[in-house]
């Protein structure tokens, strides 16, 4: 099983540009989100999904859009990409709803230029 | 709303020292408690957790316990290795079954640790 898997690993962009991160898991997880890590801050949920066809925002949601169509894969998309919003980027997922633990994919480190 | 606080870091010991990674929290609800862990390159993956009051989480000689009075979960290790350096998340979540936050996590901003030989 390769578990939580996310593509590219390195990305830079210019400002307005629009690009997908990738992200896929092999392990029939219910539940996927996206976060970003930022020196200092933490990780912070960006959209979650709790089922195909069904996604939310979270505590950074601006600027970014989601989809679910199937269990397999959540991808996150920047539709204008902005100085802003360089950083690292995490995909995980977790079986269910409740206080499971979440598996995490290595990351996507963008930067934005 | 939930917040995680962790101790200020880095964190610089020789190896064989005792750890201790300071983390308190305020919770809507009741809270499971989580400590992860990011090794230089890689994503996060859980190190322990705590669902209830006075449980304690452990795992490669590392301890944490659930705190309901002091509200903390401070992890702790007697004796540090080199491989143990890495970058620590100390986490929560409110979520459970047929609740609505759907086990959402809330991270402390993360301590870094540096173990010299």
């Amino acid at each position: 099983n390769a578990g939580v898997t996310q593509t590219p690993k390195f990305q830079v962009l210019k400002t307005g540009q629009s690009m997908t991160l990738q992200c896929a898991q092999d392990m029939n997880h219910e539940y996927m989100s996206w976060y970003r890590q930022d020196p200092g801050m933490g990780l912070r949920l960006i959209h979650y999904s709790v089922g195909a066809g069904i996604t939310d925002q979270g505590e950074v949601p601006n600027g970014y859009n989601v989809s679910r169509s199937t269990t397999e894969d959540f991808p996150l998309r920047l539709l204008s990409a902005a100085p802003s919003q360089t950083s690292v980027y995490f995909c995980a997922t977790k079986r269910g709803t409740g206080a499971d633990t979440q598996y995490f994919g290595p990351g996507t480190r963008l930067t934005v230029l | 709303g939930n917040s995680v606080t962790q101790m200020e870091g880095p964190v610089t010991l020789s190896e064989e020292a005792f750890l201790t990674i300071n983390c308190t929290y305020t919770a809507t609800g009741y809270p499971s408690l989580f400590w992860y862990v990011q090794y230089p390159g890689e994503g996060l993956q859980l190190l322990l957790k705590a669902t209830k009051a006075d449980d304690k989480g452990s795992n490669k000689g590392f301890e944490a316990t659930y705190r309901k009075e002091t509200t903390s979960f401070h992890l702790e290790k007697g004796s540090v290795q080199v491989s143990d350096s890495a970058v620590y998340f100390c986490a929560l979540t409110t979520g459970g079954a047929g609740g609505t936050s759907y086990g959402k996590l809330t991270f402390g901003q993360g301590t870094i640790l540096t173990v010299h030989p």
